[in-house]
């Protein structure tokens, strides 16, 4: 049980060109999902949770306007990175959370990204 | 600022051996320690703990939380290759959203 899924794995996209990440909790209902960003040998760094059907609570630093996060299901949250440059290539990771297990998070297995 | 540290960052060992993994925190409305291992991708869970000097153990690694001292430890006793990860220990504060901060991580090589 509580398996987190996130697509695409890796993915390559030019400067200033959008992209989306899906994360999905496969077998349980997620009220909330956390974004994660994690550069080489470093930990995590939460960037935003977001709720179900409400706005995404944004870490100081993190632009809200350039990681837009929209959790419109209980099992589905995206990430779109917008107007990309390289110094956002890094790993995204989501958790995800499910009531009934209080602060236990389940991790998506990241996504790659790379700005030329 | 909410804070979790780690101690050894990096430890080698050989197949065999025991080693302690350490983790101090100062985080509001403290709720929960929690341990994870990641290797090539994302961490998995390895445990949960709220309550002060009750171990937790699964096979070869167990943890313990002193809510005192605000620190835990994780064990692993006779470890094999296939423990070497980065360990990571989050704090779990008491917030609606049930934030989670994390520590830098100690990297564990498991030589054979």
């Amino acid at each position: 049980g509580a398996v987190v899924s996130q697509h695409p794995s890796r993915v390559i996209c030019k400067s200033g060109t959008s992209v989306k990440i899906e994360c999905r909790s496969l077998d349980f209902q997620a009220t909330t999902m956390f974004w994660y960003r994690q550069f080489p040998k470093q930990s995590l760094m939460l960037m935003a949770t977001s709720n179900e059907g409400s706005k995404a609570t944004y870490e100081q630093g993190v632009e809200k306007d350039k990681f837009l996060i929209n959790h419109a299901s209980l099992t589905l949250s995206t990430l779109t990175v917008t107007s990309a440059h390289p110094e956002d290539s890094s790993f995204y990771i989501c958790s995800a959370r499910e009531r009934a297990l209080r602060l236990e998070q389940y991790f998506g297995p990241g996504t790659r990204l790379t700005v030329t | 600022e909410d804070k979790v540290v780690q101690s050894p960052l990096s430890l080698v060992v050989h197949e065999g051996d025991t080693v302690t993994l350490n983790c101090s925190y100062e985080v509001t409305n403290f709720r929960s320690l929690l341990w994870y291992k990641q290797e090539k991708k994302a961490p998995t869970f390895l445990f949960m703990l709220t309550s002060s000097g009750i171990e937790k153990k699964s096979g070869r690694l167990s943890s313990i939380l002193d809510k005192k001292e605000l620190f835990s430890i994780l064990n692993i006793t006779a470890t094999q290759t296939g423990d070497s990860a980065v360990y990571l220990c989050a704090g779990g504060g008491g917030t609606s959203y049930g934030k989670l901060t994390f520590g830098q991580g100690t990297i564990l090589t498991v030589h054979p």
